[in-house]
């Protein structure tokens, strides 16, 4: 059972934007700013889009955005694109110990 | 530029026991920490633990503390993963990654396939 919690699906048509939360507790991302967001195509390993709440590794779309309020993070895609379409996972790093949320499957319709 | 090659994939019968490498370049090796991930087919990730490639402190997941051990050779630059007591659903692909968590998973292996299975 994962620790963090993301929604199962989400879907978006091309352009439009669409926001993935990933809720944990006041223990994990409640407690740091070590949040990070992966997107994995089938087949793929992860890919870091997102780290530390919302910095952007070098060479990743600024249409991908991360944000932190309370317990919970989210992860922003605007103008939608078909490449968009993957599965998304959230990580926090509390203490040494990481938690991985259960992924969101991003479909563009 | 960095990259993280890991061995290949491999069959194991229930009870036995697996060793997966993951041999880096293109920085300092004993910088970073190196995390191993696994994910199940069809399933989200799940962490094993990780190894501080300075000193070899290990850190494991609960789950499989006792099963697990986390290893390098610091002049090749790899790193290992030992998995004892192999059941059917440890089969899965097995990552290894740059770092422990605190400043994200910037680079991973390729990862490999594990199947457990009788």
């Amino acid at each position: 059972q994962s620790a963090l919690t993301q929604p199962a699906s989400v879907s978006g048509s091309p352009q439009q934007s669409i926001t993935i939360s990933c809720t944990g507790n006041t223990s994990d991302i409640g407690t740091n700013n070590y949040v990070s967001w992966y997107q994995q195509h089938p087949g793929k390993a992860p890919k870091l889009i997102i780290y530390d709440v919302s910095d952007r590794p070098s060479g990743v779309s600024n249409r991908f955005s991360g944000s932190k309020s309370g317990n919970t993070a989210s992860l922003t895609i605007s103008g939608l694109r078909a490449e968009d379409e993957a599965d998304y996972f959230c990580i926090s790093y509390t203490n040494s110990i990481i938690r991985f949320g259960g992924g969101t499957k991003l479909t563009v319709l | 530029q960095v990259q993280l090659v890991q061995s290949g994939a491999e069959v194991k019968k229930p009870g036995a026991s697996v060793k997966v490498s993951c041999e880096t370049s293109g920085y300092t090796f004993i910088s970073y920490g190196i995390t191993w991930i696994r994910q199940a087919p069809g399933q989200g990730l799940e962490w094993l633990g990780w190894i501080d490639s300075y000193n070899g402190h290990t850190n494991y997941a609960q789950k499989f503390q006792g099963r697990v051990t986390m290893t390098t050779e610091t002049p090749a630059s790899t790193a290992y993963m030992e998995l004892r007591r192999l059941r059917s659903d440890d089969t899965a692909v097995y990552y290894c990654a740059r770092g422990v968590g605190n400043e994200g998973f910037g680079y991973w292996g390729q990862g490999t396939l594990i199947t457990v299975s009788s």
